[in-house]
């Protein structure tokens, strides 16, 4: 069954550090997002990415964040000075088409900012 | 905006017990899905079950299944015969469209040996 991946499961990092998340979404899937669970909290929308553009952003998705999908497979979110309030799981998702069938979710990669 | 509402921020049954996890929401619109995820101490986020707005029929899915009242925004969640394995973090959810899903806080639920 495809499923998403993300790389690395866990990222340890120095505050002010830039990190990259990775995902590959599955393959025939056209819309990505990218959600944030800080320990103990819900999960919260940042992004959400179709035809190489962002639909739409939270106001988490300050202009510390970016993301791109450089090379039609992976998906990716960088956070360019991370701070310790971005400790958080990250998780990936994707879906096929436009009317909302299942979101599949990644495993997630938990940031750790020190 | 929507917004999904979880009452119950935490939960115990005996295993084999049947347990009704709460979920309300609220929305101007008339076609969307209710989801179900459950979140093990892996963190990792499993679709459980899912409930198209526009159909009348609950969703059942094996142990489990949903109880939508649509008019009352309504959208538990029944774990029957449960498992120790249902141990776990359960998020209720609103999705539409090609849209951002959106999460209730979550009830923790404990299954007791």
């Amino acid at each position: 069954e495809p499923e998403v991946t993300q790389t690395p499961s866990h990222q340890v990092t120095q505050m002010g550090q830039e990190v990259i998340l990775r995902c590959v979404p599955i393959s025939n899937h056209l819309y990505f997002y990218w959600y944030r669970q800080i320990l103990g909290q819900k999960v919260e929308f940042l992004v959400s990415f179709y035809n190489n553009e962002i639909s739409e952003k939270s106001e988490i998705f300050d202009d510390q964040f970016s993301v791109e999908r450089p090379d039609g497979s992976n998906f990716t979110l960088k956070i360019r000075s991370t701070k310790l309030e971005d400790s958080a799981m990250y998780f990936c998702a994707s879906f096929r088409t436009s009317h909302i069938d299942e979101q599949f979710f990644g495993p997630g990669t938990r940031l750790t900012v020190l | 905006a929507q917004t999904v509402t979880q009452s119950q921020p935490e939960m115990s049954v005996q295993e084999a017990e049947t347990v009704t996890l709460s979920c309300t929401y609220d929305t101007s619109e008339s076609n969307y899905y209710l989801f179900w995820y459950k979140q093990p101490p892996s963190r990792q986020m499993i679709l459980v079950i899912r409930q198209e707005a526009y159909k009348q029929q609950n969703a059942t899915e094996n142990r489990f299944s949903v109880n939508f009242q649509k008019a009352a925004k309504s959208f538990s969640l029944k774990i029957s015969d449960s498992q120790l394995g249902d141990t776990a973090m359960y998020f209720c959810a609103f999705g539409q469209g090609d849209d951002k899903i959106i999460f209730g806080k979550g009830t923790r639920l404990h299954i007791l040996p």
